[in-house]
């Protein structure tokens, strides 16, 4: 069954700051969702890509997707602390089940 | 149009007795999942369903049941609550490809 690792597991960053979230699949990818998480509360869509090299962008948060990797990274350009929560990244298997990877925590300090 | 609602939001079970988490859907989503979320880790498939009457097992589906008598219900029965239970669980809906819709959440505690 596809797998989703996710880098880093926990990440700190100074207010201000860039970061980079990856999502590895162990099988080639046909669509990778990003979710947002504050601490102890539900899910936020952020982005849906379907496309190999598809980029979107909301705000200050980029993610793209790369097929031929089977990956997908999530950027985040000068960090909020509004940007701090659980991120995760989900996609479909072949046989339609939605498997989600571990997550990313992160930390923005002021 | 309510979206995904999940019930209740918060419950105390004791070791042994049984409960049913209730999630429902008006958007006549095919697609409906049941995950469980522990501390520092991600959402894990405990079961989904393509379809009424289609149900199947996700990577932790021990000790949970889960039925489709229509498209809107998908209901997850935990037949004797044990503390590894402990979680937040999650109710989750999609059509084809599109955005997958969350409900907001269950807290379990098993004691």
């Amino acid at each position: 069954s596809q797998e989703l690792e996710q880098s880093p597991q926990s990440l700190i960053v100074q207010e201000g700051k860039n970061l980079t979230i990856n999502c590895t699949s162990s099988k080639t990818l046909y669509g990778l969702y990003w979710y947002k998480q504050k601490y102890g509360e539900g899910l936020i869509f952020l982005m849906m890509l379907q496309k190999g090299g598809e980029e979107k962008s909301h705000e200050k948060i980029t993610a793209k997707l790369d097929e031929k990797k089977q990956q997908s990274s999530l950027h985040i350009t000068a960090s909020q602390p509004s940007h701090a929560g659980i991120y995760l990244c989900g996609a479909v298997s072949g046989a339609q089940k939605l498997v989600f990877g571990q997550g990313t925590r992160l930390t923005i300090n002021p | 149009n309510a979206g995904v609602t999940q019930t209740p939001k918060f419950q105390v079970l004791k070791t042994g007795q049984s409960m049913t988490l209730q999630c429902a859907q008006d958007m006549n989503h095919e697609y409906m999942s049941w995950y469980r979320q522990d501390p520092g880790m991600g959402l894990r498939l405990i079961h989904y369903s393509v379809g009424a009457g289609i149900t199947d097992q996700g990577e932790v589906p021990n000790g949970y049941n889960v039925s489709r008598s229509t498209t809107e219900d998908f209901p997850l029965r935990l037949l004797s609550a044990a503390p590894s239970q402990t979680s937040v669980y999650f109710c989750a809906s999609r059509h084809g490809g599109n955005t997958i819709y969350f409900g907001e959440g269950s807290w379990l505690t098993v004691v």
